[in-house]
């Protein structure tokens, strides 16, 4: 057990729809990542924040967002949703930046 | 080219083997480098965490890095089935709390034969 936790595990949607995903970091950690997976694609990272400040983004595509609230939890939003937004999203939370643990995930799956 | 290629196998080896797992790299910047073990529909454990070049172990794990060829590796000395699963290596050219964030390869998927 990481220390990350993810909610939901599993979400089924439909096409068009919006979605909220939800990640509480390791206590004490202040960086929050989020990670996509797909087959094709493999792990991808998305966003960072730090200490309720965006950080970084990666291949963050316009129709997601994300915040990190001041008790340090984090939520990605995805809306608009396509078919190929079907995949498993990971949070990961760090101290050092370089060293981070991940979460069990959340499988979306868009229908 | 990717910025780090892994070859994602599958790779079958009987129990007790030795595995020796790779990943290439092309960016320089790279400075930190990481070995995840991923059972599936799991999220990714971390099994190794080195800085720069050089070797370092933990148990039935070593791990290596060889800056200069841009070349790291992950050795599992008596591998055992439950070690059957997929190793993601994972890089990243910045430290601190501020960034950080990882480059993955795709994923060697091993299994260990009884």
């Amino acid at each position: 057990d990481s220390g990350v936790t993810q909610t939901p595990k599993h979400l089924i949607t439909a096409t068009g729809q919006r979605v909220t995903l939800r990640c509480s970091p390791r206590s004490g950690d202040l960086s929050v990542y989020w990670y996509q997976q797909s087959l094709d694609q493999g792990l991808q990272f998305l966003i960072q924040y730090y200490n309720g400040e965006e950080r970084a983004k990666g291949n963050i595509l316009e129709r997601f967002s994300a915040q990190q609230f001041p008790d340090l939890h984090s939520e990605l939003n995805l809306s608009s949703l396509e078919l190929g937004d079907s995949a498993l999203y990971f949070c990961a939370s760090s101290v050092t930046g370089s060293e981070q643990y991940f979460g069990p995930g959340t499988r979306l799956t868009v229908t | 080219q990717k910025e780090v290629e892994q070859d994602p196998g599958p790779l079958s080896v009987p129990e007790g083997a030795i595995v020796s797992l790779n990943c290439t790299y092309s960016n320089s910047a790279f400075q930190y480098f990481m070995w995840y073990r991923q059972y599936s529909r799991k999220g990714p454990e971390l099994l190794m965490y080195t800085y720069s070049s050089g070797n370092k172990e933990d148990g039935r794990f070593t791990a290596q890095v060889d800056k200069s060829s841009k070349y790291i590796s992950l050795f599992i000395r008596d591998s055992q089935p439950s070690d059957s699963a997929t190793y993601l290596c994972a890089m990243s050219s910045n430290y601190g709390g501020s960034q950080g964030n990882l480059i993955f390869g795709k994923g060697t998927k091993l299994s260990v034969k009884p």
